[in-house]
């Protein structure tokens, strides 16, 4: 079974710029999660859908936005770019079954905001 | 606010000795979930083990093992036999479960290092 996988794996933007994170769950999962990490500060929880409906929101500035399409493939959008932007960004997909609440992480995609 | 807390941000171990790392964490929630993940250097991050708040005994996975304890809110992992492939930031984190929404809380993680 693949795993989560997520594109692009690095990106460099300058500020002001927008950008787009793509998340391909694990097959059969329909909820997806987003996490931002940096160093000290941890994992701070973005977004989690579930069957193409925000669940959940976590504590972020509204230029951060996420969807998911029907097949759960999941993008997040981050617009106008700001330095503190720069982080590691995680995806996970959960399958809500017996093992509730248990997260499978993709590799992340690494954002440096120049 | 539901927080979960990591007072250790680096620790370290020597070989085949036991580690314990700690966690707590605030909620007023009763139906929760506790988590310690495992991110290796440069690697994905994967489940080391998990524990259900209405069991009152203490999830163990081979050489992981953790001290539940509800009342006091705290959850430490404890990694017997250390193992160089043990090095990596280990993360304590909690999900409640209100309406069957999904909401993770990790705390900022302990950076393991095992000593040969």
């Amino acid at each position: 079974k693949a795993g989560v996988t997520q594109t692009p794996r690095y990106l460099i933007k300058t500020r002001g710029q927008q950008v787009t994170l793509s998340c391909s769950p694990i097959s059969g999962h329909r909820s997806v999660s987003w996490y931002q990490q940096t160093p000290g500060q941890g994992l701070q929880f973005l977004f989690e859908y579930f069957s193409e409906t925000q669940r959940n929101k976590g504590n972020f500035p509204g230029r951060f936005s996420g969807r998911q399409f029907s097949n759960s493939r999941s993008e997040m959008n981050v617009s106008t770019l700001e330095l503190g932007d720069s982080a590691l960004y995680l995806c996970a997909s959960s399958s809500r079954g017996p093992r509730t609440g248990e997260l499978f992480f993709g590799e992340g995609s690494r954002l440096t905001v120049l | 606010a539901q927080t979960v807390t990591q007072s250790q941000p680096e620790m370290s171990v020597q070989e085949a000795e036991t580690v314990t790392l700690s966690c707590t964490y605030d909620t007023s929630e009763n139906n929760y979930y506790l988590f310690w993940y495992k991110q290796p250097p440069s690697r994905q991050m994967i489940l080391v083990i998990r524990q259900e708040a209405y069991k009152q005994q203490n999830a163990t996975e081979n050489r992981f093992s953790v001290n539940f304890q509800k009342a006091a809110k705290s959850f430490s992992l404890k990694i017997s036999d250390s193992q160089l492939g043990d090095t990596a930031m280990y993360f304590c984190a909690f999900i409640s479960l209100p309406s069957g929404t999904y909401k993770y809380i990790f705390g900022t993680g302990t950076r393991l290092k095992v000593l040969a």
